[in-house]
């Protein structure tokens, strides 16, 4: 079964700065999708940016990108240019590529952006 | 509707009781997903449906747990028996399906279930 591996439980990051949150997995598949969804506090869950596993090119939504690195089986996501509304739980996320459209989740972390 | 609704919003149940959480997915959207999220923990996969079809329930923690999408919209997620260890937030989500590109799921407010 694929496991997703979120190690930074908090993290913190002053305004107008970047941050990087981690995110690693476990899989024997060769296909499959990336995804992290933002948790706002009592607010629904939030696509932030997908990654296709055989894509080679980092996926960038904005402030946001990541850097997808398969044979080390990491998936971390970079937020330039913080922003309070940043705020949230960010969660890292599993699909297989094939089969079972379900989403694997870590177990998040927790980002607090300072003024 | 504009997005995934879920209802109640907060539901508060006796241990022993029976629950129904219902979920009303984005018009059009053929999947549609449960998740259990517990308290500081990341959401974990309960069932999901493709139309009226339940594809995948292997998330299911027991055989109290049941869900149904009969009409392949709306989807019930119901709890027999309640125990004090269901209560989480229940997440229900729906996409449009696995073509390319139209993966994304979109996810609902959840309904927080409490167990006394």
């Amino acid at each position: 079964a694929q496991t997703v591996t979120q190690s930074q439980p908090e993290m913190s990051v002053q305004e107008a700065e970047t941050v990087t949150l981690s995110c690693t997995y476990d899989t024997s598949e060769s296909d499959y999708y990336l995804f992290w969804y933002k948790q706002p506090p009592s607010r629904q869950m939030i696509l932030v940016i997908r990654q296709e596993a055989y894509k080679q090119q980092n996926a960038t939504e904005n402030r946001f990108s990541v850097n997808f690195q398969k044979a080390a089986k990491s998936f971390s996501l970079k937020i330039s240019d913080s922003q309070l509304g940043d705020a949230a739980m960010y969660f890292c996320a599993y699909r297989s590529g094939g089969g079972s459209e379900k989403l694997v989740f870590g177990k998040g972390t927790k980002l607090t952006v300072n003024p | 509707g504009a997005g995934v609704s879920q209802s109640p919003r907060y539901k508060v149940a006796k241990r022993g009781q029976d629950v129904a959480l219902r979920c009303d997915p984005i018009s059009g959207h053929v999947s549609l997903f449960w998740y259990q999220q517990a308290l500081g923990q990341g959401p974990e996969f309960l069932t999901y449906f493709q139309n009226e079809a339940q594809l995948d329930k292997s998330g299911l923690p027991s055989d109290r747990f049941f869900a149904e999408r009969p009409e392949g919209s709306v989807s019930t997620l119901k709890i027999q028996r309640t125990q004090q260890e269901d209560s989480a937030v229940y997440l229900c989500a729906s996409s449009l399906g696995l073509t390319m590109g139209r993966d994304v799921q979109y996810f609902g407010p959840g309904t927080r279930l409490t167990v006394l």
